[in-house]
């Protein structure tokens, strides 16, 4: 248990629907990070945010949305997704000094279907 | 931007045997270097990390070195146990102004056989 609690653990959507997927931390982390992971790139980062306030696109398609209310939950909204997207979606948080480990939480299996 | 190059993608050793993981990095600025482990159907746990101001940590099984000039560390796990088996990712992280970003390596996949 690292403290970051992912839901659902699986979710299978088809392509017209909206989901979303949701990170809660309550390590008292300024920091919070989607990856995802897939066969073809194992961890690659989407979003991060910091103190709420998104600080890096890593050119991800406009289907993912991505959502920080406060400084404890990460949403992922998802919608119109394609089969490829496919993949297990990784939160993680980090206290937001410099040069400190990040704590994953367990994983979102999303399949599109 | 960082790229983190990580070999060998899977690894199989022999049950009391050595292994060892090496990863090259890219930007000279990183400064933090840590080791994750990965188990199936769990998300990456932190096993080690070393920064840059040292050449060598070591906790129990697991050692990590770092050589700066050449821009390569490595992870070192001895007297392995099947439950070693995992999968294992290095990352390196540069200092940024805002939120820490890490890049992660391609990953091993280590099987210990008994």
């Amino acid at each position: 248990e690292t403290g970051v609690t992912q839901t659902p653990r699986h979710l299978v959507m088809g392509m017209t629907n909206k989901k979303s997927l949701k990170c809660e931390q309550h390590l008292g982390h300024n920091a919070m990070y989607w990856y995802k992971q897939s066969a073809k790139k194992p961890l690659e980062l989407m979003f991060v945010y910091s103190l709420e306030e998104r600080v890096e696109n890593n050119s991800v398609p406009s289907r993912f949305s991505p959502e920080c209310p406060n400084s404890s939950h990460l949403f992922l909204h998802l919608h119109t997704l394609q089969p490829e997207d496919s993949a297990l979606y990784l939160c993680a948080s980090s206290p937001g000094r410099m040069n400190t480990e990040a704590f994953f939480g367990q994983g979102t299996r999303l399949t599109v279907v | 931007g960082e790229n983190v190059e990580q070999h060998p993608s899977t690894l199989s050793v022999q049950e009391g045997d050595s292994a060892v993981i090496k990863c090259t990095y890219s930007d000279s600025a990183s400064n933090y270097f840590p080791w994750y482990k990965q188990e199936l159907g769990k998300g990456p746990q932190l096993i080690i990390d070393i920064r840059s101001n040292v050449g060598e940590k070591k906790d129990q099984r697991i050692a990590v070195t770092l050589n700066k000039t050449a821009k390569h560390f490595s992870l070192h796990i001895t007297e392995t146990q099947p439950e070693d088996s995992a999968v294992y990712f290095c990352a390196a992280m540069a200092p940024k102004a805002a939120g820490n970003k890490l890049t992660f390596g391609g990953g091993t996949r280590v099987l210990v056989k008994p």
